[in-house]
């Protein structure tokens, strides 16, 4: 079965920063490209940002372009998000996401449950 | 870039009726790179439909896409208890980003 929990969230003042971490198992984790995703609460989805099988390709949403970097671990069947000059904007639910292939094209085959991060004086 | 554009907002329907749901692009996308999403409050979203039309691992019959160019829709045949959610489209491949639509909340009448 195929899981994939987040962790990291929190309640972060803006200007600060903030490393998410997602665990996976159930699949073979370095066969398959990984995403972020977020949802403001209320609001739908919006894609943040993807990542190749082998790290080689590394994409970005405009909104958040040079203030975070996605990283992977496949040695630890991991995926990490650090989020650095939060704003306000940025509060959110983030979902770590499971590509149907290799390469950061989508669909999204599996989503984990959430970590709410809140930027917040 | 394009946009995706969900119709309607709200869908009030009692169980047993049938959903159909609109996803409109802006501009003409490949049938391929269209998928539907199901998402109910404080559980990870699902993949639904990828393709356009064909249907994900243990999804449903009732459940289906179709459409192309700029206008694709899900319908969803005889609505249960557990279809009532938030449903949203995504354009894929379609670097450096995924764009979802806006979404379309499916509530009971």
């Amino acid at each position: 079965e195929v899981q994939l929990v987040e962790s990291g969230g929190g309640l972060v003042q803006p200007g600060r920063s903030l490393r998410l971490s997602c665990e996976a198992s159930g699949f073979r984790f370095d066969d398959y490209a990984m995403h972020w995703v977020r949802q403001i609460p209320g609001k739908g989805l919006e894609w943040v940002s993807g990542i190749s099988w082998n790290s080689a390709t590394m994409t970005y949403a405009d909104s958040v372009k040079g203030r975070f970097t996605i990283s992977r671990d496949n040695a630890k069947n991991s995926l990490y998000l650090q989020m650095n000059s939060l704003r306000v904007g940025d509060t959110a639910f983030y979902y770590c996401a499971k590509d149907k292939n290799l390469a950061t094209t989508g669909p999204i085959t599996y989503w984990g449950q959430g970590t709410l991060v809140t930027v917040s004086s | 870039e394009i946009v995706l554009t969900q119709s309607p907002g709200t869908l009030s329907l009692s169980p047993g009726e049938r959903a159909t749901l609109s996803c409109r692009a802006s501009q003409s996308i490949s049938s391929s790179y269209l998928a539907w999403y199901q998402h109910k409050p404080g559980q990870a979203p699902r993949l639904l439909i990828y393709g356009a039309s064909d249907r994900a691992t243990g999804i449903p019959r009732r459940f289906s896409g179709s459409g192309s160019g700029t206008d694709f829709t899900l319908t969803i045949s005889r609505l249960e208890p557990e279809d009532f959610a938030v449903y949203y489209c995504q354009h894929y491949d379609s670097s450096p980003s995924l764009i979802f639509g806006g979404g379309t909340k499916v509530e009971i009448k």
